[in-house]
């Protein structure tokens, strides 16, 4: 059972646009990570948030972690044709198993 | 930096026959292992969490007796797909996390694509 909703589920814009996914859960999160997965190999760690609030930045990508842990957002500015990939958050409730969102498809036009 | 390697990449096989999955931590020891499954155009799905030396825990609709998960020793977990089915054709994706590593340690292996025909 899913218990993380990520949205959109599809995403497809102009190179240079700028983007921003979300992830919500109606429970708290002990910790939230964000992936990006290629077709055909493993996800791949982007960044972990634990604390409520926190910001992160990676490059163009902006990660946000709600005040109440229970939702964050990925952020991308000027996007380019090599950011197209599945995006995937993934969070904890317990500090053990980690559950992922239905993931966001995006594709970025050159 | 730590790494999961998985083996095969890819498999056929025929019906009705089964599939052994190894998940190897090269450069760490991975005290519980995850195994995820994804269907195309989907997320990951966690199937199963074993924690070494110990009976794997299963996620509710999962059948344990299908999906045979050995954790034998610190570096390596295998996941057996027993009498495989077309419907069992998914990619499957292990991840290792050592001890006292918390939500820091998740490392992923590359999957493994199982086509049952």
């Amino acid at each position: 059972t899913q218990l993380l909703e990520q949205s959109p589920q599809f995403l497809s814009i102009q190179e240079g646009e700028n983007l921003t996914v979300y992830c919500n859960s109606s429970s708290v999160f002990s910790s939230l990570q964000w992936y990006r997965q290629e077709p055909g190999e493993g996800p791949v760690l982007l960044v972990t948030v634990v604390t409520g609030g926190e910001v992160k930045k990676l490059k163009r990508l902006t990660f946000q972690f709600g005040d109440a842990r229970k939702d964050s957002s990925l952020h991308i500015t000027a996007a380019q044709p090599g950011d197209t990939g599945l995006y995937l958050c993934a969070g904890s409730y317990n500090n053990n198993d980690m559950r992922f969102g239905a993931g966001t498809r995006l594709t970025v036009k050159p | 930096g730590a790494v999961v390697s998985q083996h095969p990449s890819w498999v056929i096989c025929k019906s009705g026959t089964s599939v052994k999955i190894e998940c190897r931590s090269l450069d760490f020891q991975a005290t519980t292992m995850f195994w995820y499954r994804q269907f195309p155009k989907q997320s990951l799905m966690l199937m199963a969490t074993s924690n070494e030396g110990s009976k794997a825990t299963y996620e509710q609709g999962v059948e344990k007796d299908k999906f045979l998960i050995n954790h034998a020793s610190l570096t390596l977990s295998t996941l057996t797909v027993t009498s495989a089915h077309p419907e069992d054709s998914s990619f499957y994706i292990c991840s290792g996390r050592a001890a006292g590593q918390g939500v820091y340690g998740y490392t992923f292996g590359s999957g493994t694509r199982l086509t049952v025909v």
